[in-house]
Protein backbone atom coordinates (compact mmCIF):
# COMPACT_ATOMS: atom_id res chain seq x y z
CA UNK A 1 0.00 0.00 0.00
CA UNK A 2 1.34 3.25 -1.11
CA UNK A 3 1.91 5.74 2.33
CA UNK A 4 3.10 8.45 3.86
CA UNK A 5 3.16 8.99 7.51
CA UNK A 6 4.53 12.53 9.26
CA UNK A 7 5.38 12.89 12.52
CA UNK A 8 7.50 14.88 14.53
CA UNK A 9 4.51 17.78 15.42
CA UNK A 10 4.45 19.51 18.83
CA UNK A 11 3.53 22.13 20.95
CA UNK A 12 6.71 24.86 21.13
CA UNK A 13 7.32 28.30 21.87
CA UNK A 14 7.69 31.33 19.81
CA UNK A 15 11.52 31.08 18.66
CA UNK A 16 11.65 27.41 18.89
CA UNK A 17 12.71 24.59 16.61
CA UNK A 18 11.05 21.25 15.48
CA UNK A 19 12.14 19.00 13.22
CA UNK A 20 9.37 16.98 11.10
CA UNK A 21 9.57 13.30 9.53
CA UNK A 22 7.65 11.97 6.63
CA UNK A 23 8.11 7.93 6.01
CA UNK A 24 7.34 6.67 2.82
CA UNK A 25 6.42 3.09 1.65
CA UNK A 26 5.01 0.92 -0.85
CA UNK A 27 6.51 3.50 -3.44
CA UNK A 28 10.19 4.09 -5.04
CA UNK A 29 10.49 7.38 -2.92
CA UNK A 30 13.51 7.85 -4.51
CA UNK A 31 12.05 8.52 -8.10
CA UNK A 32 9.56 11.20 -6.50
CA UNK A 33 9.59 14.58 -5.54
CA UNK A 34 8.30 15.58 -2.56
CA UNK A 35 6.22 18.62 -0.78
CA UNK A 36 5.41 19.82 2.82
CA UNK A 37 2.32 21.51 2.86
CA UNK A 38 0.22 23.42 5.85
CA UNK A 39 -2.85 24.33 6.56
CA UNK A 40 -3.75 26.52 9.55
CA UNK A 41 -7.06 25.52 11.66
CA UNK A 42 -9.77 26.23 9.94
CA UNK A 43 -8.12 27.94 7.17
CA UNK A 44 -6.47 26.88 3.36
CA UNK A 45 -3.96 24.78 1.92
CA UNK A 46 -0.37 26.86 2.20
CA UNK A 47 2.84 24.77 -0.28
CA UNK A 48 5.62 25.58 2.06
CA UNK A 49 8.64 23.77 0.35
CA UNK A 50 9.53 21.11 -2.52
CA UNK A 51 12.56 18.99 -3.11
CA UNK A 52 13.54 16.95 -5.77
CA UNK A 53 14.02 13.22 -6.43
CA UNK A 54 17.76 13.07 -5.72
CA UNK A 55 17.49 16.04 -2.71
CA UNK A 56 20.12 18.00 -4.48
CA UNK A 57 17.61 21.24 -4.79
CA UNK A 58 14.53 22.32 -2.16
CA UNK A 59 12.60 25.14 -2.23
CA UNK A 60 10.23 27.47 -0.20
CA UNK A 61 7.36 29.46 -0.02
CA UNK A 62 8.93 33.31 0.87
CA UNK A 63 6.99 33.19 4.36
CA UNK A 64 9.34 30.19 5.57
CA UNK A 65 12.77 30.84 3.53
CA UNK A 66 15.50 31.18 5.62
CA UNK A 67 13.69 29.29 8.44
CA UNK A 68 13.07 25.78 7.18
CA UNK A 69 15.09 23.22 5.47
CA UNK A 70 13.62 20.43 3.70
CA UNK A 71 16.05 17.56 3.11
CA UNK A 72 15.56 13.72 2.35
CA UNK A 73 16.96 10.39 3.17
CA UNK A 74 16.31 7.90 0.03
CA UNK A 75 17.89 4.87 1.99
CA UNK A 76 15.88 5.37 4.66
CA UNK A 77 12.90 6.59 2.79
CA UNK A 78 12.61 9.09 4.83
CA UNK A 79 11.72 13.15 4.18
CA UNK A 80 12.24 16.12 7.04
CA UNK A 81 11.56 19.53 7.20
CA UNK A 82 13.87 21.60 9.97
CA UNK A 83 11.80 24.49 11.23
CA UNK A 84 13.88 26.87 13.23
CA UNK A 85 12.79 30.57 14.76
CA UNK A 86 9.42 29.33 14.17
CA UNK A 87 6.32 32.09 14.73
CA UNK A 88 2.59 31.73 15.86
CA UNK A 89 1.90 31.95 12.31
CA UNK A 90 3.56 28.87 11.65
CA UNK A 91 0.92 26.95 13.62
CA UNK A 92 -1.10 24.49 11.74
CA UNK A 93 -1.12 20.75 10.39
CA UNK A 94 1.61 19.42 8.04
CA UNK A 95 1.26 17.42 5.39
CA UNK A 96 4.08 15.52 3.51
CA UNK A 97 2.95 15.04 -0.15
CA UNK A 98 4.15 12.86 -3.40
CA UNK A 99 4.59 15.41 -6.10
CA UNK A 100 3.95 13.96 -9.67
CA UNK A 101 1.32 14.34 -11.76
CA UNK A 102 -0.35 16.67 -9.11
CA UNK A 103 0.22 16.06 -5.18
CA UNK A 104 -1.18 12.58 -5.86
CA UNK A 105 -0.65 10.71 -2.69
CA UNK A 106 -0.95 12.43 1.10
CA UNK A 107 -0.13 11.63 4.73
CA UNK A 108 -2.68 12.10 7.33
CA UNK A 109 -0.45 15.19 8.79
CA UNK A 110 0.77 15.95 12.05
CA UNK A 111 -0.04 19.03 13.88
CA UNK A 112 2.52 22.13 14.67
CA UNK A 113 1.61 24.14 17.76
CA UNK A 114 3.38 27.13 17.99
CA UNK A 115 2.64 29.54 21.49
CA UNK A 116 3.82 30.68 24.78
CA UNK B 1 4.07 35.14 -2.95
CA UNK B 2 -0.15 36.24 -3.33
CA UNK B 3 -2.36 33.35 -3.13
CA UNK B 4 -4.18 32.33 -6.47
CA UNK B 5 -7.61 33.56 -6.22
CA UNK B 6 -10.76 31.87 -5.94
CA UNK B 7 -14.25 33.33 -5.04
CA UNK B 8 -14.72 32.10 -1.29
CA UNK B 9 -17.80 30.38 -1.88
CA UNK B 10 -19.87 29.12 -4.42
CA UNK B 11 -23.40 26.93 -4.47
CA UNK B 12 -25.41 24.98 -6.80
CA UNK B 13 -28.20 22.48 -7.12
CA UNK B 14 -27.80 18.57 -7.77
CA UNK B 15 -27.45 17.98 -11.13
CA UNK B 16 -26.51 21.19 -11.83
CA UNK B 17 -23.23 22.30 -13.84
CA UNK B 18 -21.08 24.77 -11.88
CA UNK B 19 -17.38 26.13 -12.91
CA UNK B 20 -15.03 26.98 -9.93
CA UNK B 21 -12.48 29.66 -11.19
CA UNK B 22 -8.14 30.03 -10.18
CA UNK B 23 -7.00 33.34 -11.31
CA UNK B 24 -3.40 34.31 -11.01
CA UNK B 25 -0.91 36.19 -13.10
CA UNK B 26 1.67 35.85 -16.28
CA UNK B 27 4.18 34.37 -13.39
CA UNK B 28 2.52 31.21 -12.45
CA UNK B 29 -0.91 30.11 -14.32
CA UNK B 30 -0.36 31.59 -17.07
CA UNK B 31 3.29 30.45 -17.31
CA UNK B 32 2.88 26.90 -17.39
CA UNK B 33 -0.07 24.20 -17.55
CA UNK B 34 0.70 22.66 -14.42
CA UNK B 35 -2.57 23.68 -12.74
CA UNK B 36 -4.01 20.93 -10.41
CA UNK B 37 -7.49 21.13 -8.65
CA UNK B 38 -7.71 19.77 -4.84
CA UNK B 39 -10.91 18.64 -2.61
CA UNK B 40 -10.95 18.69 0.76
CA UNK B 41 -13.80 16.93 3.08
CA UNK B 42 -14.19 18.42 6.50
CA UNK B 43 -11.69 16.57 8.70
CA UNK B 44 -10.05 14.95 5.66
CA UNK B 45 -6.95 14.81 3.65
CA UNK B 46 -6.60 16.93 0.42
CA UNK B 47 -7.58 14.53 -2.66
CA UNK B 48 -6.23 15.61 -6.19
CA UNK B 49 -8.77 15.60 -8.22
CA UNK B 50 -7.09 17.35 -11.89
CA UNK B 51 -3.77 17.19 -12.74
CA UNK B 52 -1.57 19.48 -15.57
CA UNK B 53 -4.99 21.80 -16.14
CA UNK B 54 -6.93 19.06 -17.28
CA UNK B 55 -5.91 15.53 -16.35
CA UNK B 56 -8.55 13.40 -14.33
CA UNK B 57 -6.56 10.81 -11.85
CA UNK B 58 -7.63 7.30 -11.95
CA UNK B 59 -10.96 6.78 -9.79
CA UNK B 60 -11.92 10.22 -9.88
CA UNK B 61 -15.42 10.81 -11.71
CA UNK B 62 -15.43 12.18 -15.30
CA UNK B 63 -17.83 14.36 -14.22
CA UNK B 64 -14.73 16.39 -13.19
CA UNK B 65 -12.71 18.59 -15.79
CA UNK B 66 -10.19 20.63 -16.03
CA UNK B 67 -9.36 23.80 -18.35
CA UNK B 68 -7.27 26.68 -18.67
CA UNK B 69 -7.48 30.41 -20.65
CA UNK B 70 -4.90 33.33 -20.12
CA UNK B 71 -4.03 33.28 -16.48
CA UNK B 72 -7.48 31.72 -15.21
CA UNK B 73 -7.80 28.22 -14.41
CA UNK B 74 -11.64 26.60 -14.08
CA UNK B 75 -12.65 23.75 -12.77
CA UNK B 76 -16.38 22.12 -13.74
CA UNK B 77 -18.18 20.22 -12.23
CA UNK B 78 -21.30 18.50 -14.05
CA UNK B 79 -24.00 16.48 -12.63
CA UNK B 80 -23.49 18.09 -9.28
CA UNK B 81 -24.27 15.41 -6.14
CA UNK B 82 -23.94 16.21 -2.42
CA UNK B 83 -21.09 14.42 -2.16
CA UNK B 84 -19.70 17.14 -3.64
CA UNK B 85 -20.16 19.28 -1.16
CA UNK B 86 -15.81 20.45 -0.23
CA UNK B 87 -13.66 22.82 -0.21
CA UNK B 88 -11.98 23.24 -3.38
CA UNK B 89 -8.27 24.40 -3.55
CA UNK B 90 -6.47 25.19 -7.07
CA UNK B 91 -2.52 24.77 -7.03
CA UNK B 92 -0.10 26.28 -9.92
CA UNK B 93 3.54 25.92 -10.30
CA UNK B 94 5.18 29.30 -10.78
CA UNK B 95 7.93 30.86 -12.67
CA UNK B 96 9.96 30.91 -9.12
CA UNK B 97 10.55 27.36 -9.72
CA UNK B 98 7.67 27.36 -6.28
CA UNK B 99 4.01 26.07 -5.98
CA UNK B 100 1.12 28.22 -4.79
CA UNK B 101 -2.28 27.33 -3.70
CA UNK B 102 -5.06 29.57 -4.08
CA UNK B 103 -7.57 30.86 -1.00
CA UNK B 104 -9.80 27.71 -2.10
CA UNK B 105 -13.95 27.43 -2.98
CA UNK B 106 -16.34 26.26 0.01
CA UNK B 107 -18.81 24.24 -2.70
CA UNK B 108 -22.45 24.27 -1.05
CA UNK B 109 -25.18 21.67 -2.56
CA UNK B 110 -28.64 23.30 -1.55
Amino acid sequence: EVQLVESGGDLVQPGGSLRLSCAASGFTFSTYAMDWVRQAPGKGLVWVSRINSDGSRATYADSVKGRFTMSRDNAKNTLNLEMNRLRVEDTGLYYCARDYQGMSIWGQGTVVTVSS
Amino acid sequence: QSALTQPASVSGSPGQSITLSCTGTSSDIGAYNYVSWYQQHPGKVPKLMIYDVRYRPSGVSDRFSGSKSGNTASLTISGLQAEDEADYYCCSYTTSGTLMFGGGTKLTVL
